[in-house]
């Protein structure tokens, strides 16, 4: 079985600061990772992705996250917040034997403040 | 840049009465799924097609909900009746999936709004 936790709801940041938001998973076997970021009324869309290669992975605008499979999380980080960041942010996992089937989080709200 | 493509973007229906979302997915596309999100949560998926063969539909509420893939390609998912805890976002997502099942990027529509009075 999966699952993801996402450890904050909401995260209140100023422009310019560091991002940082945290999730840990439970998974059976060899898991994939991934961000989606939802801005309002918008789909999902996918930041970055860990299947089993590097554990520092970069995606796209900036942001970054590391797999620690002993700490068994996968926190998203950016070293500098902008307005458009401004978000619901999703963690998900995959286990390999569940043709792909995604378990998402319960998100998390990014505000950030002028 | 091709993209998932969903309609109607917003329906606000009366409970009872039966509602549709259409589905059109990245071309070449194999694996397709539709999600419900509530508001403040994450997605939960309804049912993932792999072609035209539903793969799992395991959290589908059955009763009211139904959803085909005929030709493999496009997809309707139904609700009838609607009833008023069915207000949610419907999205629909498509992903390019081998037959190993590897895992790969799913790209979402904008989704459906729905709204039941």
């Amino acid at each position: 079985a999966q699952s993801v936790t996402q450890l904050d709801s909401h995260v209140s940041v100023s422009e310019g600061t560091p991002v940082l938001l945290r999730c840990n998973y439970s998974s059976s076997y060899s898991p994939s990772l991934f961000w989606y970021v939802q801005h309002p009324n918008k789909g999902l869309q996918l930041l970055l992705k860990y299947t089993s290669a590097a554990t520092l992975v970069k995606g796209i605008n900036g942001f970054e996250a590391e797999f620690k499979k002993s700490e068994t999380s996968f926190h998203l980080t950016k070293p500098s917040a902008h307005m458009s960041d401004a978000a619901e942010y999703f963690c998900v996992v995959s286990d390999r034997d569940s043709w792909g089937k995604l378990q998402f989080g319960a998100g998390t709200q990014v505000v950030v403040t002028p | 840049e091709a993209e998932v493509a969903q309609s109607p973007r917003y329906k606000i229906t009366e409970k009872s009465q039966a509602v549709a979302f259409w589905c059109d997915p990245i071309s070449g596309h194999a694996t397709l799924y539709w999600y419900r999100q509530i508001l403040g949560q994450g997605p939960e998926l309804l049912v993932q097609f792999q072609d035209e063969s539903v793969v799992d539909d395991s959290q589908l509420p059955k009763d009211r909900f139904s959803a085909e893939r005929l030709k493999g390609v496009d997809s309707t998912l139904k609700i009838q009746p609607a009833e008023l805890g069915d207000s949610a976002m419907y999205l629909c997502a498509s992903s390019f999936f081998g037959l190993a099942g590897e895992d790969g990027e799913l790209f979402f529509g904008e989704g459906s709004r729905l709204t039941v009075l």
